[in-house]
């Protein structure tokens, strides 16, 4: 059964620096999030892309972060400017089109900010 | 926005028995609800969905309730097993464009005791 997978599963970044984490849907997927969970937490809502643009995007998504779909497989979400309060563990999901509901999410990425 | 609450935030039941989580809801346009189980580390794994026009669903030993008047939803796992352990969270979601992002509970740690 296809999975959505992300990359890398564990980043440890200093205070400052920009990190991109990436992730491929599932291949016949048209709509995209980012949700993070920091740890012992709810799962939030970063962001959602569709059609090469974003369709929502939550408070947390400030000025810092932003998404792109470079290629018709990758879809990424990049914080420039990390800040210790970013640690936590994000999530990619993707979900089929219109009238299917379903979000199917990936393993997450580990950051870690020090 | 919406505001998801769930409870318990713990729940600890016997082998075999029944366990109940409940979650309300804030927006009564939400019409699609979800819940998810994550284990220790991985990924929320979707497990059973209700869409606002039905009030109940069931899939094996799990089945979801829906009570739109009141906005609040449950999930019910009969005949538990120690494979059951795990978070569950439940979400909410407004359907429609191109959005359907999902709003968290805080989750239910649920241990099944052998």
């Amino acid at each position: 059964e296809p999975e959505v997978t992300q990359t890398p599963s564990h980043q440890v970044t200093q205070m400052g620096q920009e990190v991109i984490l990436r992730c491929v849907p599932i291949s016949n997927h048209l709509y995209f999030y980012w949700y993070r969970q920091i740890l012992g937490q709810k799962v939030e809502f970063l962001v959602s892309f569709y059609n090469n643009e974003i369709s929502e995007k939550s408070e947390i998504f400030d000025d810092q972060f932003s998404v792109e779909r470079p290629d018709g497989s990758n879809f990424t979400l990049k914080i420039r400017s990390t800040k210790l309060e970013d640690s936590a563990m994000y999530f990619c999901a993707s979900r089929t089109g219109t009238g299917m509901y379903e979000q199917y999410f990936g393993p997450g990425t580990r950051l870690t900010v020090t | 926005g919406e505001n998801v609450e769930q409870h318990p935030s713990t729940l600890s039941v016997q082998e075999g028995d029944s366990a109940v989580i409940k979650c309300t809801y804030s927006d009564s346009a939400s019409n699609y609800f979800p819940w998810y189980k994550q284990e220790l580390g991985k990924r929320p794994q979707l497990i059973i969905d209700i869409r606002s026009n039905v009030g109940e669903k069931k899939d094996q030993r799990i089945a979801v309730t829906l009570n739109k008047t009141a906005k609040h939803f449950s999930l019910h796992i009969t005949e538990t097993q120690p494979e059951d352990s795990a978070v569950y969270f439940c979400a909410a979601s407004r359907g429609g464009g191109s959005n359907y992002k999902l709003t968290f509970g805080k989750g239910t740690l649920l241990t099944v005791n052998p």
